[in-house]
């Protein structure tokens, strides 16, 4: 069965800092991954997928994430916070038919 | 619309009370799914439609849970008898493509959810 963890609950981060958020994932085939943003009271938003090729996926909004697959992880990065990005952000693995698997999010906070 | 339409927002519902929470998709969109979020959790699956097939309904905690899309557009998610551990945000999702996890879909995009609490 597939899963995704995402170790760190909650992150707090300055402004025009950079940031990093972890996801490991388990899934027994080649993995289609995930990463979305929810802000309070609203649906969940893709920030970028990976699917295969390049390892390094461009997402919207600054966003970009490094599949691993010797680690097992597909960890999201942004260069310089902003402070609307303070939002829950889930890591999810789905499969072919878009049956996704997420992880328990982690809330970011962004310090002014 | 322009996005998927969830209704209620809230539904605050006492223990052993029926409830249904609507989903309207983007139109034009085969696939729909459901999920369950509890609180400081990530979505669960609940059950998935192309058109109006239910193709996969492994999610479904309970024989109280039952979805529908009999026309494959809107979908109605029930709830009988509800209990307290039901409650949570409930989340609709659709696609345009029939395999929207595929390399080549388009994903799909949610709605906002109803929340339902009971008490």
């Amino acid at each position: 069965a597939q899963s995704v963890t995402q170790p760190d609950i909650h992150i707090t981060v300055s402004e025009g800092a950079s940031l990093e958020l972890r996801c490991n994932y388990s899934y027994g085939a080649t993995p289609y991954l995930f990463w979305y943003v929810q802000s309070p009271g609203q649906g969940l938003q893709l920030l970028l997928k990976y699917f295969s090729g390049d390892t390094l996926v461009q997402g919207i909004k600054g966003f970009e994430a490094e599949f691993k697959r010797s680690q097992s992880s597909f960890n999201l990065r942004k260069p310089s916070v902003h402070w609307s990005d303070a939002a829950e952000y889930f890591c999810a693995v789905s499969t072919n038919a878009g049956k996704s698997t997420f992880g328990d999010g982690t809330t970011l906070t962004v310090k002014p | 619309g322009a996005g998927v339409s969830q209704s209620p927002r809230y539904k605050v519902a006492k223990r052993g009370q029926d409830v249904a929470l609507r989903c309207d998709p983007i139109s034009g969109h085969v696939s729909l799914f459901w999920y369950q979020q509890a609180l400081g959790q990530g979505p669960e699956f609940l059950t998935y439609f192309q058109n109006e097939a239910q193709l996969d309904k492994s999610g479904l905690p309970s024989d109280r849970f039952f979805a529908e899309r009999p026309e494959g557009s809107v979908s109605t998610l029930k709830i009988q008898r509800t209990q307290q551990e039901d409650s949570a945000v409930y989340l609709c999702a659709s696609s345009l493509d029939r395999m929207p996890g595929r390399s080549s879909g388009r994903g799909y995009t949610f709605g906002s959810g109803t929340r339902l609490t009971v008490v």
